[in-house]
C-alpha cells in the first residue's frame, strides 16, 4: 500500500542544535512533496513544497528540504534550531488522483 | 481576509447522536477536503470534493457524510454508525487538481475537536 513514513516521532533538541527529520514514501511515479508544521494552538500551514526542478527546496523561517528521488525521501532541515520553532510537522505526498497522504508527525521540542 | 473557517471549536455530543461540523472558506478554492487527526496517526481523509454537487470517499468514509451545494461551504455530519468519533477534525481547501489530480498546497481551518461520551 502507498505510504508515507516518519521515522521520527519525537525529536527534543536544545537551542541551536541542527534539525533532520526524515520522511520516506513508497509512490513510484511522479509526486508532489510538501511538508507541513502546526504550531501550537495554530493552523497547519505549509513550510516548504516541492513540484519540479531543482531538488534542494527552501521554505519560510530557515527551513530547507531535499528531494532524493532514488531513496524516495524528503528529509527537512534546518541548521540552527530555536525555541520557537517547538511545533508538530508532517511530511505530505501527493501522487495524483487527489491523494494527498499525510505522515504520522514529528514532534519537536527545542529546550531554551 | 481570506481562510477557512471551522465552527464550532469544541463539540460535545452523546453517543448515538448525529452531529455537523461546519467548514466556510473565501479563497475562492474548488476543492475542500475532511482529514481527521489522531495522535500517532497524523491526518487521514476522510472525504474530498473537486466540484459543487460531487464528493468522493478518501480511506476512512464509513459513519461520515458530506455535502456540496454551494463552492464556499463542505460540511461534514459525524453520524451514529461512526465506532470512534472523537478526534480532531480538520478541513482544507486548495485549487484544482491537474490533469493527473495532483494537488497544489492544501490551506486549512482551525479544526473542530469533537468528544462523544
Amino acid at each position: 500500500a502507498q505510504s508515507v513514513s516518519q521515522h521520527n516521532h519525537h525529536v527534543i533538541l536544545s537551542e541551536a542544535a541542527s534539525l533532520e527529520l526524515g520522511c520516506n514514501y513508497s509512490y513510484g511515479g511522479t509526486v508532489n512533496l510538501f511538508w507541513y508544521v502546526q504550531y501550537p494552538g495554530q493552523h497547519l500551514q505549509l513550510l516548504l513544497k516541492y513540484f519540479s526542478g531543482d531538488p534542494l527546496v527552501k521554505g519560510i523561517k530557515g527551513f530547507e528540504a531535499e528531494f532524493i528521488k532514488s531513496k524516495f525521501s524528503f528529509n527537512l532541515r534546518k541548521p540552527s534550531v530555536q525555541w520557537s520553532d517547538t511545533a508538530e510537522y508532517f511530511c505530505a505526498v501527493n501522487a495524483g488522483n487527489n491523494d494527498m497522504r499525510f505522515g504520522a508527525g514529528t514532534r519537536l521540542t527545542v529546550k531554551p | 481576509d481570506g481562510g477557512i473557517t471551522q465552527s464550532p471549536k469544541y463539540l460535545f455530543r452523546k453517543e448515538g447522536q448525529n452531529v455537523t461540523l461546519s467548514c466556510e472558506q473565501n479563497l475562492n478554492h474548488d476543492a475542500m477536503y475532511w482529514y481527521r487527526q489522531d495522535p500517532g496517526q497524523g491526518l487521514r481523509l476522510i472525504y474530498y470534493s473537486q466540484i459543487v454537487n460531487d464528493f468522493q470517499k478518501g480511506d476512512i468514509a464509513e459513519g461520515y457524510s458530506v455535502s456540496r451545494e454551494k463552492k464556499e461551504s463542505f460540511p461534514l455530519t459525524v453520524t451514529s454508525a461512526q465506532k470512534n468519533p472523537t478526534a480532531f477534525y480538520l478541513c482544507a481547501s486548495s485549487v484544482m487538481a491537474d490533469m493527473a489530480g495532483r494537488t497544489h498546497e492544501q490551506y486549512f481551518g482551525p479544526g473542530t475537536r469533537l468528544t462523544v461520551t
